[in-house]
């Protein structure tokens, strides 16, 4: 079965720019969640979405968002970039819907703003 | 809110040493608990999870965790470390209750295994 796919695996953007980064889940999961890792405040949770319906959202500001379409696959969005954006950006998948269910991350988008 | 504190950012072991690396909790009521581990350049990998029952956990690879409430701990273990555990290391909670707050899993910074060989 294959894995968590994040793309693009990297990408170098100009402050003020907007990004998209995608995610698609392992099949048959329907959970999706985003995480930001940097190395000064590590692993950050953005928002967690399930049956296109987002449950959770972290502390970031309204220039992140995201969405999750009917086949699970799911968009995270950062309008007006900035360089503290800079970070590995990590999507996860889960199989069921309860805080029992394990997390499978994909690789990351490493996102640098210049 | 809930929060991981992993104690030692760096943990140095000789091959074939056991190791252990720590982890302190804080969550309102019971958590469940998981331990993941992150090579250079990748993702994080599921090692284990404790939700509820014996308090001995055992997961991929030949690690385990103990999982103490007195202590609200929940330490990663080997018997004997190999060369290529060297990662960092991540354990992460989320509370036992369902609503909004239990679909964040929060995180400890994370601690980095050397295994000296």
């Amino acid at each position: 079965k294959a894995g968590v796919t994040q793309t693009p695996r990297y990408l170098i953007k100009t402050r003020g720019q907007q990004v998209t980064l995608s995610c698609s889940p392992i099949s048959g999961h329907r959970s999706v969640s985003w995480y930001q890792q940097t190395p000064g405040q590590g692993l950050q949770f953005l928002f967690e979405y399930f049956s296109e319906t987002q449950r959770n959202k972290g502390n970031f500001p309204g220039r992140f968002s995201g969405r999750q379409f009917s086949n699970s696959r799911s968009e995270m969005n950062v309008s007006t970039l900035e360089l503290g954006d800079s970070a590995l950006y990590l999507c996860a998948s889960s199989l069921g819907q309860g805080p029992d269910s394990p997390l499978h991350f994909g690789n990351g988008t490493r996102l640098t703003v210049t | 809110a809930q929060s991981v504190a992993q104690p030692e950012d760096q943990v140095n072991v000789a091959e074939g040493n056991p190791l252990t690396v720590k982890c302190t909790y804080s969550v309102s009521g019971n958590p469940y608990l998981f331990w993941y581990v992150q090579y250079p350049n990748r993702g994080l990998q599921f090692l284990l999870k404790y939700i509820t029952g014996d308090n001995l956990v055992k997961g991929s690879y030949g690690f385990e965790a103990e999982f103490n409430k007195s202590q609200t701990s929940f330490h990663l273990k080997k018997p004997s470390a190999l060369v290529s555990d060297s990662a960092l290391y991540f354990c992460a909670v989320r509370p036992l209750y369902s609503g909004a707050g239990s679909y964040q899993l929060t995180f400890g910074k994370g601690t980095k295994l050397s295994v000296i060989p």
